[in-house]
């Protein structure tokens, strides 16, 4: 199977708090999941990715998880500020070049 | 630094006319070109992933027909046909095809019908 599955779809957290985002994947030759940004009128920019070695990566507030038994990867955003409102999407990247997007998740974060 | 070219931004199709769209490669260390769409739900979905100049593919999905073309090292095109209900079309570049290559977008032609 090739789908990603993303939860939430919408999502809603006050300024400073945490929000997540999980993802799920069904091909178990998947070895590289990036996690992309897209703000309204734009176009989708990489803001971290995980492969398939590592548990736990962290860029400043954006923490990924992946735990390749159950097939689930995450994304954390710390410390949440109203520029972290948008459209985030996971992806994972099996045996093809091609990357399978989850459907999105809109997180608004107000002040 | 932009890494891909895209014109236009935003193009209006009368329906049942076709459309050409064409990415330019800025930057030679991200060979691998391809094409994803976005329809009207924000759901990205991988179209064609072209390497070489002359390779050529087509495909049809709900909604529009597509033919690819990879006319040069740095010149990509998709033509977009039949479409009935509007899209945005991403030129993506990578630096190889093997396992966690980043890819990266262009800023996209959205395509609305008339």
């Amino acid at each position: 199977g090739e789908q990603v599955e993303q939860l939430p779809s919408i999502l809603r957290v006050q300024e400073g708090s945490s929000a997540s985002i999980n993802c799920s994947y069904e091909d178990s030759a998947s070895n590289y999941f990036p996690w992309y940004k897209q703000e309204p009128g734009e176009n989708p920019k990489l803001i971290i990715d995980i492969r398939s070695n590592m548990e736990r990566k962290q860029i400043q507030e954006l923490i990924v998880l992946l735990d390749k038994k159950a097939k689930r990867f995450s994304l954390h955003i710390t410390d949440t500020q109203p520029g972290d409102s948008a459209m985030y999407f996971c992806a994972d990247q099996g045996g093809s070049a091609k990357l399978i997007f989850g459907e999105g998740t809109k997180l608004t974060v107000s002040s | 630094v932009t890494l891909l070219e895209q014109n236009p931004r935003w193009r209006l199709v009368p329906r049942g006319q076709a459309v050409n769209l064409r990415c330019i490669l800025k930057n030679s260390q991200y060979p691998w070109m391809s094409w994803y769409q976005q329809d009207l739900q924000k759901q990205l979905q991988w179209l064609f992933t072209l390497r070489s100049p002359g390779d050529k593919e087509v495909k049809s999905l709900p909604g529009a027909d597509y033919l690819a073309t990879r006319v040069t090292d740095t010149e990509l095109r998709l033509q977009v046909a039949n479409m009935s209900q509007g899209r945005t079309l991403y030129c993506t570049c990578s630096a190889g095809q093997g396992a966690g290559e980043r890819l990266f977008f262009g800023h996209g032609t959205k395509l609305s019908v008339l």
